[in-house]
């Protein structure tokens, strides 16, 4: 079965560092792209950004460059969100998708067909 | 790129058809995605490539449009369809979501 698998749930005070997983099963770990997701409490989805385990390029939303890494380690297929310094604001869940890729007539499509079961984090004093 | 949903919420009973529409501030060329998600669970690819079904998908969801427009329609609502749906877009860097639409039960 391909399966993402995070890390459990992280509870820290301002100012920590933190680095949450997501362990990739069941596929060539290194051919499709890794996304991260941020969804607030009870607030939408967001895109944080992406990496391809291939050649650990990295792609970040303006909105998250700067703010968080991201990152992957093929000898363990596993892809990796950290942040050196976190804020009360960064509580939230975070999700790791695998970008899908389909050829529909001459063009190839994508869309974020496996999904982690997100991983709850919680920053407060 | 921006994409607005609307409506933000929908009340609809077991049966109905519904639609969800999906505005992009420019054209996406079809570079489109929708999801449905429930609560405390992640959320689950239905659509791509604008109107291209998701193996395993039922075929009472169904996605059209082009250009910056799109929509989502069920054709016929079950109890199990009760969730939150957010369009992507994949056409430009960042690959934003829309705000999501919440439909409830009514």
């Amino acid at each position: 079965d391909v399966q993402l698998v995070q890390s459990g749930a992280e509870l820290k005070k301002p100012g920590e560092s933190l680095r949450i997983s997501c362990k990739a099963s069941g596929y060539s770990f290194i051919t499709y792209w890794l996304v991260w997701v941020r969804q607030m409490p009870g607030k939408g989805l967001e895109w944080m950004g992406i990496v391809y385990p291939g050649d650990s390029e990295t792609r970040y939303s303006p909105s998250f460059q700067g703010q968080v890494t991201i990152s992957a380690d093929t000898s363990t297929t596993t892809a990796f969100l950290q942040w050196s310094s976190l804020k009360s604001s960064d509580s939230a869940t975070y999700y790791c998708a695998r970008r899908g890729q389909w050829k529909v007539g001459d063009f190839y499509y994508y869309g974020m067909d496996v999904w982690g079961q997100g991983t709850t984090v919680t920053v407060s004093s | 790129i921006q994409l607005t949903q609307s409506p933000s919420s929908l009340s609809a009973s077991v049966g109905d058809r519904v639609t969800i529409t999906c505005r992009a501030s420019q054209d996406i060329s079809s570079y489109l995605a929708w999801y449905q998600q429930k609560p405390g669970k992640a959320p689950k690819l239905v659509i791509y490539a604008a109107s291209t079904l998701r193996d395993g998908v039922p075929s009472r969801f169904s996605g059209s449009g082009s250009g910056a427009d799109y929509t989502l329609t069920i054709s016929s609502l079950q109890p199990e369809d009760f969730a939150t749906y957010y369009c992507q877009q994949f056409n430009r860097f960042p690959r934003t979501f829309g705000q999501g639409t919440r439909l409830e039960i009514k």
